[in-house]
């Protein structure tokens, strides 16, 4: 079965400018998440969807970052603008069952810096 | 709360066997989780345990769960140079979320 697929793998850019990552989860893998993982910490969750609707995004700094996920398959993450500190790689992760007992898959991630 | 911790780094020999301490701070985790990341790679779960066990053993992997003291440990038995990475470990909350702690870098050296 194809994997967690995440683009970019890599983007520059300046601060107070916008990007967007995109996500595509395990073909019928109804839940879907973002986490953010800074340099030399665990990865932290940004928000959750079961299909097209939220779970929590009680991490998520919604003054800046937002996320959708259309028709319930894939994901943006989207930061306007973006600050030094947003600088991370941003891991997409899906899961076929929920909860997700026995873990769930991510992607290989996409890595930001802010310059 | 959530809050796992994790030794930051552990250097061992090859063939040797390795041992990766965590504590975390939800008693009520169902499962507990092993996450292995190589250079430049997302996450990959190595193994799991749901919080009613106590051991549980996969070909080199052995994960020990002190519910008590909130303690997990992983083992991994004869460590070759290909299980150098950093190990992750991560409790569930709320039955979705994960809380991962900083991570171990592991080096294992000829």
């Amino acid at each position: 079965e194809a994997g967690v697929a995440q683009s970019p793998r890599y983007k520059i850019i300046e601060k107070r400018q916008s990007v967007a990552f995109w996500c595509n989860p395990i073909s019928g893998h109804a839940t879907l998440y973002w986490y953010q993982q800074i340099l030399g910490q665990g990865p932290k969750l940004l928000i959750q969807f079961q299909n097209n609707g939220v779970v929590d995004d009680s991490q998520l700094p919604k003054d800046r970052f937002s996320a959708e996920r259309l028709k319930g398959v894939d994901s943006t993450l989207k930061i306007q603008p973006a600050k030094l500190e947003d600088s991370a790689v941003y891991l997409c992760a899906s899961s076929l069952v929920f909860p997700p007992g026995h873990g769930y898959t991510f992607g290989s991630g996409t890595r930001l810096t802010v310059v | 709360g959530e809050d796992v911790e994790q030794s930051l780094f552990l250097s061992v020999r090859e063939g040797d066997s390795s041992v990766i301490n965590c504590t975390y701070t939800d008693s009520s985790s169902t499962y507990l989780y092993w996450y292995k990341q190589e250079p430049g790679a997302g996450l990959q779960l190595l193994t799991y345990i749901f919080s009613n066990m106590d051991m549980k053993q996969d070909q080199r992997l052995t994960v020990l769960l002190n519910k008590k003291d909130k303690h997990l440990s992983l083992r991994i038995a004869d460590t070759q140079t290909g299980d150098s990475a950093i190990y992750f470990c991560a409790e569930s909350i709320n039955d979705y979320k994960l809380s991962f702690g900083a991570g171990t870098t592991v080096t294992v050296r000829a």
